[in-house]
């Protein structure tokens, strides 16, 4: 039974530039959450996909979007970027929307390095 | 504004004793969930164990066990006959429901000696 899986482990981007993360969410599962996890601190919430819409967002601006796929995979997506936004984007599936009473299953994470 | 504190950056236990990490969490909801993850170097965050609000009893997962007081609003994690495999990075973490927002904690680093 395959986990949550990213990709990719690793990049490097420039300021300014573009980046898309994916994500496939365990078996099962038809909900994915994303989060923002600088170094050395505690992930913070960025948004939520439960059939195909954004459900639930954190305190992220619009620079940060995401898309769920008909197969419940997500992709997000950071615009412009800024050399803040260096972190481990973790991915995170569960079942049942923001309702569910379910366990979340983590990925083991995208580290993407903005210079 | 839901808030959830670990004031403790690092702790450090000997091998098979036993471990109390502290967190203090900050909401006006009455029906909520706390939750302890640990994230070992490896980087993928594992659900510890997870309480109910409305649950009086502490919840317990074989040598994990919290204590809970909601009226103080605190959530603490104790880890009895540590084992090595314990180190890790632990986060304190708040949900108004099991797969909603969640907001964690700045986590505490847990070493384990052998």
């Amino acid at each position: 039974d395959a986990g949550v899986t990213q990709s990719p482990t690793h990049l490097i981007k420039t300021r300014g530039q573009q980046v898309t993360l994916r994500c496939s969410p365990k078996s099962g599962h038809d909900t994915v959450s994303w989060y923002q996890q600088a170094l050395g601190q505690g992930p913070q919430f960025i948004f939520q996909y439960y059939e195909e819409e954004e459900r639930q967002r954190g305190n992220f601006p619009d620079r940060f979007s995401g898309h769920q796929f008909p197969n419940y995979s997500s992709e997000l997506n950071v615009n412009a970027l800024l050399l803040g936004d260096s972190a481990l984007y973790l991915c995170a599936s569960s079942l049942g929307g923001p309702w569910g009473t379910g366990e979340l299953f983590f990925g083991e994470g995208s580290r993407l390095t903005v210079l | 504004a839901q808030t959830v504190t670990q004031s403790q950056p690092e702790m450090s236990v000997q091998e098979a004793e036993t471990v109390t990490l502290s967190c203090t969490y900050d909401t006006s909801e009455s029906d909520y969930y706390l939750f302890w993850y640990k994230q070992p170097p490896s980087r993928q965050m594992i659900l510890v164990i997870r309480q109910e609000a409305y649950k009086q009893q502490n919840a317990t997962e074989n040598r994990f066990s919290v204590n809970f007081q909601k009226a103080a609003k605190s959530f603490s994690l104790k880890i009895s006959d540590s084992q090595l495999g314990d180190a890790a990075m632990y986060f304190c973490a708040y949900g108004t429901g099991a797969n909603s927002k969640l907001t964690f904690g700045k986590g505490i680093t847990l070493s384990v000696r052998p």
